[in-house]
């Protein structure tokens, strides 16, 4: 079964700690992407990864960090200087060079206390 | 003004009503659109994907893009309870240095009645 899987469903985090966020894709596509979803705001590009080994900011990069290390992964590390970091986190990827066609992941729901 | 703009809603409809769902733009370098479907508390799933103006059908639906007003819309004919949820309508453009990225709207929450 091809798809994406993102791990944990639900995470709570207490103010001032670091949490990160599992992105795993067994696509075999090249380019990963994480995206934040807010109430009202559509969906807004954090990082986006085409290549192992090299990742790029996006619209909203500030207070999270990514690693590329394998094709297969791309987790979202959200820090504590993420000033307002409740949303729903959303993992895609695609075939290098077609970002016209992303497959998204179900999805992880952050709520800091 | 934002790059694309989409009627948030909430839109709610009879079964069997035919939906109109509509996103505008401002950069012209946008070429390429899509409808992405997501329900509650699920990643979106992409529905329709078109490139150049007019129209194409799949099944129930149907995607119209119009670029000399820059305005795109997805038709819903025969509308079910499970069409229930939020349309986003998202495009790129096709210039080196923006091809990377997806654009959304904010997306509209539609509720079809039994």
């Amino acid at each position: 079964d091809g798809g994406i899987t993102q791990s944990p469903k639900y995470l709570f985090r207490k103010e001032g700690q670091n949490v990160t966020l599992s992105c795993e894709q067994n696509l075999n596509h090249d380019a990963m992407y994480w995206y934040r979803q807010d109430p009202g705001q559509g969906l807004r590009l954090i990082y986006y990864s085409q290549i192992v080994n090299d990742f790029q900011k996006g619209d909203i990069a500030e207070g999270y960090s990514v690693s590329r290390e394998k094709k297969e992964s791309f987790p979202l590390t959200v820090t504590s200087a993420q000033k307002n970091p409740t949303a729903f986190y959303l993992c895609a990827s695609s075939i290098y060079g077609e970002t016209d066609t992303q497959y998204f992941g179900p999805g992880t729901r952050l709520t800091v206390l | 003004q934002k790059e694309v703009e989409q009627d948030p809603g909430p839109l709610s409809v009879p079964e069997g009503a035919i939906v109109s769902l509509n996103c505008t733009y401002s950069n012209s370098a946008f070429q390429y659109f899509m409808w992405y479907r997501q329900y509650s508390r699920k990643g979106p799933e992409l529905l329709m994907y078109t490139y150049s103006s007019g129209n194409k059908e799949d099944g129930r639906f149907t995607a119209q893009v119009d670029k000399s007003s820059k305005y795109i819309s997805l038709f819903i004919r025969d509308s079910q309870p499970s069409d229930s949820a939020t349309y986003l309508c998202a495009m790129i453009a096709n210039e080196g240095g923006s091809n990377y990225k997806l654009t959304f709207g904010k997306g509209t929450l539609l509720t079809v009645n039994p």
